[in-house]
């Protein structure tokens, strides 16, 4: 079965302190990944795609098919990181709005 | 540029009560999605439309009805809600034709009592 796990509900670090979500998936075939963040009373967006291979607001994902993972990673956090994250797969051949999330994440950046 | 619009975006039901969460978009895009946000769980599929006219279950489409009239508005019906239905709902749109990358509506807060 298709599946994405992030197995921390909450994530909390200092300021400028290094951070990484984690995020694992089942997939029997060549998954496509995001990662999804919701900041406080925002809408959710997409923050990043593996396929883009970019880094945006200075965090960066890498699929490891080995190890079924695509951690989002950041050097140095900020508190305006401090929101929920959701890791999320593409169910459907091609391109399609299926999306398979995982239980999502709360990042925490203390002062 | 609104992109996805939803309404309400809170509302309060007994148990057994009927609603209708609205979403539009003015993308012209031809996929909508209805998912559902709960603690622990992330987001889940209810339901698809994959063009007008078309409708498909997602992964938890029990208790809910659809209805895709025309291309801008896809409606998730509520025919007798249960506590279980207590939820964020989320409409979404595909940023552009064919993509798999969504554009979300600010969500409608559901509370059944």
């Amino acid at each position: 079965a298709q599946r994405v796990t992030q197995p921390e509900k909450l994530l909390s670090v200092f300021k400028g302190a290094p951070v990484e979500l984690k995020c694992n998936y089942s997939y029997s075939g060549s998954p496509e990944l995001f990662w999804y963040v919701q900041y406080s009373r925002q809408r959710l967006q997409l923050l990043l795609r593996h396929i883009s291979r970019e880094s945006i607001k200075g965090f960066t994902a890498d699929l490891n098919k080995g190890e079924t993972s695509f951690h989002l990673k950041k050097p140095f956090a900020q508190e305006e990181d401090s929101a929920m994250y959701y890791c999320a797969l593409s169910s459907g051949s091609g391109n399609t709005g299926k999306l398979i999330f995982g239980q999502g994440t709360t990042l925490q950046v203390k002062p | 540029n609104a992109g996805v619009t939803q309404t309400p975006k809170f509302q309060v039901l007994k148990t057994g009560q009927s609603m209708t969460l609205q979403c539009a978009q003015d993308m012209n895009h031809n996929s909508m999605y209805w998912y559902r946000q709960d603690p622990g769980m992330g987001l889940r599929l209810i339901y698809y439309s994959a063009s007008e006219g078309t409708t498909d279950k997602g992964e938890v489409p029990n208790g809910y009805n659809v209805s895709r009239l025309n291309k801008r508005e896809f409606s998730l019906r509520l025919e007798s809600a249960a506590p279980s239905q207590t939820s964020v709902y989320f409409c979404a749109s595909p940023i552009y034709n064919g993509a798999n990358v969504l554009t979300f509506g600010a969500g409608s807060r559901l509370t059944v009592l």
